[in-house]
């Protein structure tokens, strides 16, 4: 079935450190892919997608690029705040019958130190 | 509009007794998702509704749990005869059909079954 691999955490980086969390996932069809984000105490946000091959999805300094050919969405960020401390979830999601459920990895809690 | 709501934040129930949650999504969108998340995982989808008409459920979801949505605006999830395996924060999302496609989540609504 459908599956999403995120690298194990807990991940800790000093302030202005280079962040990589690697996702690969396991789909039959092509699917969209996201990077989630949930600080403590909050929901999951949406931090960026990618809808197809080669797209790059950023925001707020983080950037992954969808590789079909490794069928990875590696998670990065050049130089990491202690604001970014919080758990970071990498998913897939297919349309099935109109369904556009969501398909997580176990998530990564980063930490980082001033 | 203040985003998805749930409803309670926080549920301790003995094992056996029967419990209720509300989600209430963002006004416009007609899709609202339950996933369940429990330590340490990411969370897993358990159904789906469009509108009014549930459309999608997991095999996760067993006969004890049921959801409706009967105006297609806010949505329940019924746990029947808990059992301490429930004990999981229960999350929902929404989006809208025929725009952007992301989900937007509430905050989730932890179980605990003692």
């Amino acid at each position: 079935g459908d599956s999403v691999t995120q690298m194990e955490g807990p991940v800790t980086l000093s302030e202005e450190a280079f962040l990589t969390i690697n996702c690969t996932y396991t789909a039959t069809g092509y699917p969209s892919l996201f990077w989630y984000v949930q600080y403590p105490g909050e929901g999951l946000q949406l931090l960026l997608k990618a809808t197809k091959a080669d797209d790059k999805g950023s925001n707020k300094g983080f950037e992954a690029t969808y590789r079909k050919e490794t069928t990875s969405f590696h998670l990065e960020k050049g130089s990491v705040q202690v604001s970014d401390s919080a758990v970071y979830f990498c998913a897939l999601s297919l349309t099935q019958g109109g369904s556009e459920k969501l398909v997580f990895g176990k998530g990564t809690k980063l930490t980082v130190n001033p | 509009d203040t985003g998805v709501s749930q409803d309670p934040r926080h549920k301790i129930t003995k094992r056996g007794q029967n419990v209720t949650f509300r989600c209430d999504p963002i006004s416009e969108h007609n899709r609202l998702y339950w996933y369940r998340q429990t330590l340490g995982q990411g969370p897993e989808f358990l159904t789906y509704f469009q509108n009014e008409a549930q459309l999608e459920k997991s095999r996760l979801l067993s006969d004890r749990f049921s959801a409706e949505r009967p105006k297609g605006s806010f949505s329940t999830l019924e746990i029947q005869r808990t059992e301490q395996g429930d004990s999981a924060m229960y999350l929902c999302a929404s989006s809208f059909r025929g725009g952007d496609t992301e989900a937007f989540f509430g905050q989730g609504t932890r179980l605990t079954v003692v």
